[in-house]
């Protein structure tokens, strides 16, 4: 099993719609979660990180976490073709400092 | 507020050359690390240092070695390049502890020809 697992997509979604990416990880403890947004080309850009169980919202977007099930996703509300992108789960296993596993990313479509 | 910096972002290079990188991490942070990033492939990690010292090493090869310098700026040194080596090298930051929020550079695009 992958350390850090995501569909690659591709995801389309209307615009204005919710955008739901998930991510599944396989080791139980995992400290910290990361939710990265790459343009074609360019860097990855952190965009939410999470550390406990539950909801942490920052504008439209909302990052979810459940260690019980290893699975953490972001939500993006009214999708805006700007969001547009490959999204990379990261995350950072028991006893590795500050290393982080990403995920091979899911890329995201908005439909205009 | 002040970003990872890169240089060069574009570099061409013949087989068998040698290509240093460089990566001037946010100010006061003092973890650097070295992604590897091929066409549609998630970054690879190459190695990271702390406070100068290497901390944690990937899939590196021999060919490539890296260090931190004592103003934190780090420098990834590639030879005998070939033409598998051509991607694109991000370079990200990180202050301890933060338990892996890490800020990633503009990266620099290598061509191997």
């Amino acid at each position: 099993q992958k350390e850090v697992e995501q569909n690659s997509g591709p995801l389309s979604v209307p615009e204005g719609a919710i955008a739901s990416l998930n991510c599944t990880y396989s080791d139980r403890g995992s400290q910290s979660f990361f939710w990265y947004r790459q343009y074609s080309g360019k860097s990855p850009e952190l965009i939410m990180f999470i550390y406990s169980n539950g909801d942490k919202e920052d504008g439209r977007f909302t990052a979810q976490l459940n260690k019980a099930s290893q699975y953490v996703s972001l939500l993006i509300r009214d999708s805006q073709p700007s969001d547009s992108a490959t999204y990379l789960c990261a995350v950072n296993p028991v006893n590795r400092d500050d290393k982080i596993i990403f995920g091979k990313g899911t890329r995201l479509h908005i439909l205009p | 507020a002040a970003g990872v910096i890169q240089s060069p972002r574009h570099l061409i290079k013949e087989k068998r050359e040698t290509a240093t990188l460089k990566c001037y991490p946010i100010p006061r942070h003092d973890t650097v690390y070295w992604y590897q990033q091929g066409p549609g492939q998630d970054p690879q990690f190459l190695i990271s240092f702390y406070e100068k010292m290497q901390s944690d090493k990937g899939s590196i090869p021999d060919r490539f070695s890296a260090q931190q310098f004592s103003d934190y700026h780090s420098e990834l040194n590639m030879s005998s390049l070939e033409l598998g080596d051509s991607a694109l090298y991000f370079c990200a930051s990180s202050l301890a502890g933060t338990l892996g929020e890490q800020y990633f550079g503009p990266g620099t695009r290598l061509t191997v020809t």
